[in-house]
């Protein structure tokens, strides 16, 4: 089973509707987790991330995740999407089975709408 | 400084140049990556450094050369690339070794021609 898996590679919003991008992960053990941005050609950026604290996880820019390990998910929300939010965005788990690797979901490409 | 940077932000080069890749950060951080990432694909650990010395490396060719001269440093040196190797390299940067967040460089953009 893949570590990372981000459901649809392509979502497309309209300007203020709520942004949702599935991520869920196989860990046997607790797993840390991060959301990451990559806007084109530039790096990546932390938008948040989960350490075994608060399920729920407030990131910047206005978007959080919440850790549910009954689903084995760590899905990113924002309540209302901005024409800036367009970019890529990266789901990512670190646990001990992964040899503490940072391992990547594939992708998702936000689209918003005008 | 919570910043990595990278230079150059973009290269071209033949397949039988010698170039390099650098890479800084002034965060006090102990543990330094390069990763390699193609076009909408995420991104690829290549090596890792743990207080100035190779932790890791993941099965990367040997025309791909990675060094730490300090603990600020990371550099890449590449020699007889193929056009295959052209992609956006990575560098990051996280307090320990794979521990926690890292902090991600704005890339090198490299072209083989």
């Amino acid at each position: 089973a893949q570590s990372v898996t981000q459901l649809g590679s392509h979502v497309s919003v309209s300007e203020g509707a709520l942004v949702l991008l599935r991520c869920n992960y196989s860990s046997s053990v607790p797993p840390y987790l991060f959301w990451y941005v990559q806007y084109p050609n530039q790096g990546l950026q932390l938008l948040l991330k989960y350490t075994s604290a608060a399920t729920l996880v407030k990131g910047i820019n206005g978007f959080e995740a919440e850790f549910k390990k009954s689903e084995t998910s760590f899905h990113l929300t924002k309540p209302s999407a901005h024409m800036s939010d367009a970019a890529e965005y990266f789901c990512a788990v670190s646990a001990s089975e992964y040899g503490n690797k940072l391992v990547f979901g594939a992708g998702t490409i936000l689209r918003v709408k005008s | 400084d919570t910043e990595v940077t990278q230079t150059p932000k973009h290269l071209v080069m033949g397949m039988t140049n010698k170039k390099s890749l650098k890479c800084e950060q002034h965060m006090g951080h102990r543990a330094m990556y390069w990763y390699k990432q193609k076009a909408k694909k995420p991104p690829e650990l290549m090596f890792v450094y743990s207080y100035e010395k190779l932790s890791i490396n993941e099965s990367v060719p040997s025309r791909f050369s990675p060094e730490c001269p300090n603990s600020s440093l990371l550099n890449l040196h590449l020699h007889a690339l193929q056009p295959e190797d052209s992609a956006l390299y990575l560098c990051a940067s996280s307090q320990g070794l794979l521990l926690g967040e890292q902090f991600f460089g704005p890339g090198t953009r490299l072209t083989v021609l």
